[in-house]
């Protein structure tokens, strides 16, 4: 059974910074491409980030290009988001996701909700 | 970047009514088109993959249909569980992916 649990997500000041994680089990991390995505409380979903199996390859949307850095560790089957800068407008919940060869997602965690507040 | 515009916003329907919810793209996605439901609280789940194939364990009430820009899930009989917010998305031409703002399918 395919299982994405993410952690780190608290109160934060604007401008801090912030390290999510996905601990991943029940299939071959290293073998897919995952994902972040976010959803402001009461409000749709937003794409975020990617990377590839191997890390060479990483995408942003525009709204945390240059704040926000993917990053995984295959031997450990974990995914990680670092958030720099942070915004109000970045108050969400954050979900890894896995995503299915370069296509669509399949699987999602339950989301860690990061608050950015002064 | 494709925007993803869903209708209608709020489908109110009676358990056992039949629901159509339309998804259009700003351009043509082929059929590299998903669906997924999320029920409140919860993660979204992958519902339709490839405009109309059905993820596994998804029950035969709901289908998908189109290709190109215009999109539809069909859920043929509501039953309870089934009232929730559907979301579709394209991954035809990323980055980014992009999804569209959900039709939440609310009891009439």
């Amino acid at each position: 059974e395919v299982q994405l649990v993410e952690s780190g997500g608290v109160v934060v000041q604007p401008g801090g910074s912030l390290r999510l994680s996905c601990a991943a089990s029940g299939f071959i991390f290293d073998d897919y491409i995952m994902h972040w995505v976010r959803q402001p409380p009461g409000k749709g979903l937003e794409w975020i980030s990617l990377i590839s199996w191997d890390s060479s390859i990483t995408y942003y949307a525009d709204s945390v290009k240059g704040r926000f850095t993917i990053s995984r560790d295959n031997s450990k089957n974990s995914l990680y988001l670092q958030m720099n800068s942070l915004r109000t407008e970045d108050t969400a919940l954050y979900y890894c996701a896995k995503g299915f060869l370069s296509t669509y997602i399949d699987y999602w965690g339950q989301g860690t909700l990061v608050t950015v507040s002064s | 970047e494709i925007v993803m515009t869903q209708s209608p916003a709020t489908l109110s329907v009676s358990p056992g009514e039949r629901a159509t919810l339309s998804c259009r793209a700003s351009q043509s996605v082929s059929s590299s088109l998903a669906w997924y439901q999320q029920k409140p609280g919860q993660a979204p789940r992958l519902l339709i993959y490839g405009a109309s194939t059905k993820a596994t364990g998804i029950p035969a009430r709901f289908s998908g249909s189109g290709s190109g820009t215009e999109f539809t899930l069909t859920i043929s009989s509501l039953q309870s569980e089934d009232f929730a917010v559907y979301y579709c998305q394209q991954y035809n031409n990323w980055p980014p992916l992009t999804f569209g703002g959900g039709t939440k399918v609310e009891i009439k």
